[in-house]
């Protein structure tokens, strides 16, 4: 069965560090890959998403992410992190043939100033 | 402009009382889903619709139910809350379904069981 796996429950990073928040999926055919973020009580807002082609994807607020199918892994950086990135973060891998979209257990950040 | 609304952003019941939670949208897409969030846990799927074609989880207990009138709208039926059943319920569209594109979502109805 297809899983995805956020490995890292909370992360504490200082504003203006760098920051790397990993995600693993098990999927047998070529994996549709999103990353959502959710402030505190509210909905889900898709960060970028990975379909085919390049595998270094671009998305909003100066994220970016990379897919390494040999590694199974779909890990998502900022270079330098801002207060207002504190959030949840989800990474989901998308059943093409279900029109699924199975979430991992997210990872909260923690920004301190 | 919100895409996807839902209503009320805040419901509380009492035990066993039946409660129904909204969703419109604006995108005129094809699927539709819910989800329940607990806290600090994943979103995991209820059902969703593509059309009026119902596809309902495996785990869903049968105390939730839905309904899609038109494309526009889908409500969740819970017929009688437990306490287990407190979290935010999350709607979201997509327009072929993820095959093709993300999904938009609500900000959520959070219930509460008293």
């Amino acid at each position: 069965a297809q899983s995805v796996t956020q490995p890292d429950i909370h992360i504490t990073v200082s504003e203006g560090a760098s920051l790397e928040l990993r995600c693993n999926y098990s999927y047998g055919a070529t994996p549709y890959l999103f990353w959502y973020v959710q402030s505190p009580g509210q909905g889900l807002q898709l960060l970028l998403k990975y379909f085919s082609g390049d595998t270094l994807v671009q998305g909003i607020k100066g994220f970016e992410a990379e897919f390494k199918r040999s590694q199974s892994s779909f890990n998502l950086r900022k270079p330098s992190v801002h207060w207002s990135d504190a959030a949840e973060y989800f990474c989901a891998v998308g059943e093409g043939d279900t029109d699924k979209l199975i979430f991992g257990t997210g990872t909260r950040l923690q920004v301190f100033p | 402009d919100a895409m996807v609304i839902q209503n009320p952003r805040y419901q509380v019941t009492q035990f066993g009382k039946p409660v129904t939670l909204s969703c419109s949208q604006t995108l005129n897409h094809n699927v539709m889903y819910w989800y329940q969030q607990k806290s600090s846990q994943a979103p995991k799927l209820l059902f969703h619709y593509y059309d009026k074609d119902f596809n309902n989880e495996a785990d869903t207990p049968d105390n939730f139910q839905s309904r899609r009138p038109n494309t526009s709208f889908c409500f969740l039926d819970i017929r009688s809350p437990g306490l287990g059943d407190a979290a935010m319920y999350l709607c979201a569209t997509s327009r072929y379904g993820t095959a093709t594109g993300e999904l938009f979502f609500g900000e959520g109805s959070r219930l509460t069981v008293l």
